[in-house]
């Protein structure tokens, strides 16, 4: 099945710095979401990107659909102690409803 | 608005033990899911409802059976618990946006199989 490779896997960084992280498919897909997942909660949808070179923003969030179609990034900028958390990317494919999700990246942000 | 719903958020089970995770979403979606996440492995998914009245297997359906009881509800259920099956189970639901699916998220349960 697809597979989707999330990198870094965890992150520990200062108040103030910028993030990046990234995901990357064997296959392409038409679809890329990013969720952040507090502790004991459930993922919540952050960005959806839709087509290739795709560029959104949600506040300091930024996230790219990469030409290929087989790779996504995200930037939090200026970071901030609630941005700790995980965060996931997933990846829809060019048929159907299913999501494959990365492993996801572990912020932690110090004060 | 509650979104999506789940019942229970904790519960501890003995091996052999039988119970159902229920879940509901309000936001008249059509497509429902039922994940697991265990560390460091992501969210697999488990069985999937594309629209009231289907379900199909997900990545790893083995030791579980679904019921989409109407387009609401999606209950998940362990005949015969195993420890392997400790783990974070959440039920999503979606919608279609014209070019894809975005998937909501419950808040999850907790279940430990002793």
């Amino acid at each position: 099945g697809q597979q989707l490779n999330q990198s870094p896997q965890s992150m520990f960084i200062q108040e103030g710095e910028d993030v990046s992280m990234n995901c990357t498919s064997s296959s392409i897909f038409n679809t890329w979401l990013w969720y952040k997942q507090e502790p004991g909660e459930g993922p919540v949808l952050l960005i959806a990107l839709y087509k290739a070179g795709e560029l959104t923003s949600n506040g300091r969030l930024t996230a790219q659909f990469g030409i290929t179609r087989k790779d996504s990034f995200l930037n939090i900028s200026a970071s901030i102690p609630s941005d700790v958390g995980i965060y996931f990317c997933a990846g829809q494919e060019t048929s159907g409803s299913r999501l494959t999700f990365g492993e996801g990246t572990q912020l932690t942000v110090n004060p | 608005n509650a979104g999506v719903t789940q019942t229970p958020k904790f519960q501890v089970l003995k091996t052999g033990q039988s119970m159902t995770l229920q879940c509901a979403q309000d936001m008249n979606h059509n497509s429902m899911y039922w994940y697991r996440q265990d560390p460091g492995m992501g969210l697999r998914l488990i069985y999937y409802s594309a629209s009231e009245g289907t379900t199909d297997k997900g990545e790893v359906p083995n030791g579980y059976n679904v019921s989409r009881l109407n387009k609401r509800e999606f209950s998940l259920r362990l005949e015969s618990a195993a420890p392997s099956q400790t783990s974070v189970y959440f039920c999503a639901s979606s919608i279609y946006r014209g070019l894809s699916y975005e998937q909501y998220f419950g808040p999850g349960t907790r279940l430990t199989v002793t």
